[in-house]
């Protein structure tokens, strides 16, 4: 059901960097803003990252996001146990049988 | 503090119909550029994209899902309602409102999800 392709899961310890990638197309990262999720375990997800890479008020600069072409990525450094948790990109589409908003599969990550 | 929460039924019969409410509060769905998305996400799975409502009465669907949902505002009661008909097992999900603000560069301007309601789940079963 998920346009948008990401890592099932990525790992590594703390004080570490990690980097999840979200793949599209031309009708949805292409040509448009993507957003990214923190869904905490048992939690609702959480705005971490919009128009690609501006952060709200209170997510710390850990957290980055980037995007070329029909790819997005969100990096998070300095890795700590509450960043355990699934991450979401998000964007519009355009395309009929798609959107106007879709998900992306989502990627756990896991601190060791 | 603006926040949203959903209610509803927590069992569905399969072939029923289902509706859910998310209650708005501390900012209001008449606002210029504000509106409110439904999300759901089966245990274990990824986030789907459901439906969503603009101040403006505009409304969009999921393709997949078109069919079956209806997606209203009652700004009276500060309230958004969704409801889905012939439900069967799989739409067993957690399901989420969230509120939708406009953001503006110096080019355009965009929607984006930037805060959620704690969920409901919804299970379908006989």
């Amino acid at each position: 059901q998920s346009v948008l392709t990401q890592p099932p899961s990525v790992s590594a310890a703390p004080g570490q960097r990690v980097t999840i990638s979200c793949s599209g197309t031309s009708s949805n990262i292409g040509n448009n803003y993507v957003s990214w999720y923190q869904q905490l375990p048992g939690t609702a997800p959480k705005l971490l990252i919009y128009e690609n890479d501006k952060r709200p008020s209170g997510i710390p600069d850990r957290f980055s996001g980037s995007k070329s072409g029909t790819s997005a990525t969100l990096g998070i450094s300095g890795l700590q146990t509450g960043d355990e948790a699934d991450y979401y990109c998000g964007t519009w589409d355009s395309s009929l049988s798609a959107g106007p908003y879709v998900f992306g599969t989502g990627t756990k990550v896991t601190v060791l | 503090q603006s926040t949203l929460k959903e209610s509803g039924p927590t069992l569905v019969k399969p072939t029923e119909t289902l509706t859910l409410t998310c209650t708005l509060s501390g900012f209001s769905l008449s606002s210029s550029g504000v509106g409110v998305g439904w999300i759901r996400q089966p245990p274990g799975k990824a986030l789907e994209w459901l439906a969503l409502i603009y101040w403006n009465d505009d409304k969009r669907y999921s393709p997949s899902l078109k069919s079956r949902l209806t997606i209203t505002k009652d700004a009276s009661k500060n309230q958004v309602v969704l409801e889905m008909t012939y439900l069967d097992p799989v739409d067993t999900a957690t399901y989420f409102c969230a509120h939708i603000s406009r953001y503006y560069t110096l080019w355009d301007n965009y929607y984006v999800f930037d805060f959620w309601g704690q969920g409901t789940l919804v299970t379908v079963s006989s």
